[in-house]
């Protein structure tokens, strides 16, 4: 079993690109949620969807666009790229609830 | 609302027991604990759910007083493998959001 894949694992932008941070799972897992963690400031939700055709936004979520349209991939798609969201993204997944319980290796994102 | 987690860091020798403390200042549904090492990804250790329950994991155990709004979380016999940043995710309601503490980093030495 992958468990949680995401890629690219390392990316660097320029200010104003977008690009889409892919994340796939292989358990048939229902939720699947996307995180962003700075430094000293823990896991910050950014989107997150209870199955296929659904997501809602979390705590973070200006910037970035989400879609659900497979119980096995949840892309994250960063619209015009900002010096503040270099970050390192997580993609989680569980059965149900909310509870984030695999995560994938996450994305090293710079944006200069 | 982001829990409060304490304390902010703290150092231990093999052998040492130690405690971190996650607090909500709203009704909590769940508690959740994460491990993550440096570089890697967070680890799910353990959930609890609104009921008081108390769970344990080989020698780390956690409690959940849900009067209070507070988990602790129980890492007795401290290993070199426990050292790394521990989190505390919280849920208000049942498949709600969950919201993570800032973390505490705990660094065993030999």
């Amino acid at each position: 079993n992958a468990g949680v894949t995401q890629t690219p694992k390392f990316q660097v932008l320029k200010t104003g690109q977008s690009m889409t941070l892919q994340c796939a799972q292989d358990m048939n897992h229902e939720y699947m949620s996307w995180y962003r963690q700075d430094p000293g400031m823990g896991l910050r939700l950014i989107h997150y969807s209870v199955g296929a055709g659904i997501t809602d936004q979390g705590e973070v979520p200006n910037g970035y666009n989400v879609s659900r349209s497979t119980t096995e991939d949840f892309p994250l798609r960063l619209l015009s790229a900002a010096p503040s969201q270099t970050s390192v993204y997580f993609c989680a997944s569980s059965v149900s609830g909310g509870t984030p319980q695999h995560f994938g290796d996450g994305t090293r994102l710079s944006i200069l | 609302q982001q829990p409060v987690q304490s304390p902010q860091a703290v150092i231990l020798r093999e052998g040492e027991d130690a405690v971190i403390n996650c607090s909500s200042s709203k009704a909590l549904y769940s508690v959740h604990w994460y491990r993550q090492k440096h570089g890697e990804a967070p680890v799910f250790l353990m959930i609890l759910l609104k009921g008081g329950e108390q769970k344990g994991h080989d020698k780390i155990s956690a409690s959940f007083n849900e009067k209070k709004q507070q988990s602790s979380l129980y890492l007795t016999a401290s290993q070199l493998s426990y050292s790394g940043t521990y989190f505390c995710g919280t849920e208000r309601t049942s498949y709600d959001k969950v919201i993570f503490g800032p973390g505490t980093s705990l660094s065993v030495i030999p």
